[in-house]
């Protein structure tokens, strides 16, 4: 079947350094990925987009690679803030077109 | 509207009971979703509308959840005889079309007493 994986549950990291999370998935051909900040209470947020034929991604301080052979998308925020402690989610659409998550990995900066 | 915006914020509603969850998603928006989100846990997806056809009803978590979407626009999440395990966060969220970012309402809180 097909699925989505974020391997870390959470990830607690010094302010400055940079945060590396990773996205897995099984039995798909995606053709873009999506990476999604939540924050308590609240929607999902969309970050970046990034499809299959780009290798990778930049937005400021988030970068996003995406391997299709590796099936495997990495999300990097370099120079950690406290104010990026969050949830992060990946998502990919199906065949079907519905867009499916990731359980999410839960980042937490201290100063 | 702005963004997509979803009714009631929160809702109780004693066991047994039917609920209704209205989301009213961004003008043009032809893609949209459901999901549901337990605290603590990912986003469970429920059901997928492009225009107001729904493609993948795979989601829904058994009979008793039904959804319906009229002019493109407007959708609603029916829960009948609810049940203490459909107390969730049930969020909606609209994207363009197909391969575009989806945009989150702030979902509405069910608790089932």
């Amino acid at each position: 079947s097909q699925k989505i994986e974020q391997n870390s549950e959470a990830l607690n990291i010094q302010e400055g350094k940079t945060a590396t999370l990773t996205c897995n998935y099984t039995n798909y051909s995606p053709a873009y990925l999506q990476w999604y900040r939540q924050d308590p209470g609240r929607g999902p947020v969309f970050l970046l987009l990034i499809r299959e034929n780009e290798k990778e991604k930049r937005k400021e301080r988030l970068k996003v690679t995406f391997d299709t052979t590796l099936k495997q998308s990495l999300f990097h925020i370099t120079a950690s803030q406290p104010a990026d402690s969050a949830t992060y989610l990946c998502a990919l659409e199906r065949s079907q077109g519905n867009l499916i998550f990731g359980k999410g990995t839960k980042l937490s900066v201290k100063p | 509207g702005a963004g997509v915006s979803q009714s009631p914020s929160n809702k109780v509603t004693e066991k047994g009971k039917d609920v209704e969850l209205r989301c009213d998603p961004i003008s043009g928006h032809t893609a949209l979703y459901w999901y549901r989100q337990s605290l603590g846990q990912g986003l469970e997806f429920l059901i997928y509308f492009q225009g107001n056809s729904a493609p993948d009803k795979s989601g829904l978590p058994s009979d008793r959840f039904s959804a319906e979407r009229t002019g493109g626009s407007v959708s609603t999440l029916t829960i009948q005889r609810t049940q203490q395990e459909d107390s969730a966060v049930y969020l909606c969220a609209s994207s363009p079309d197909r391969n575009t970012e989806a945009f989150f309402g702030q979902g509405t809180r069910l608790t089932v007493v």
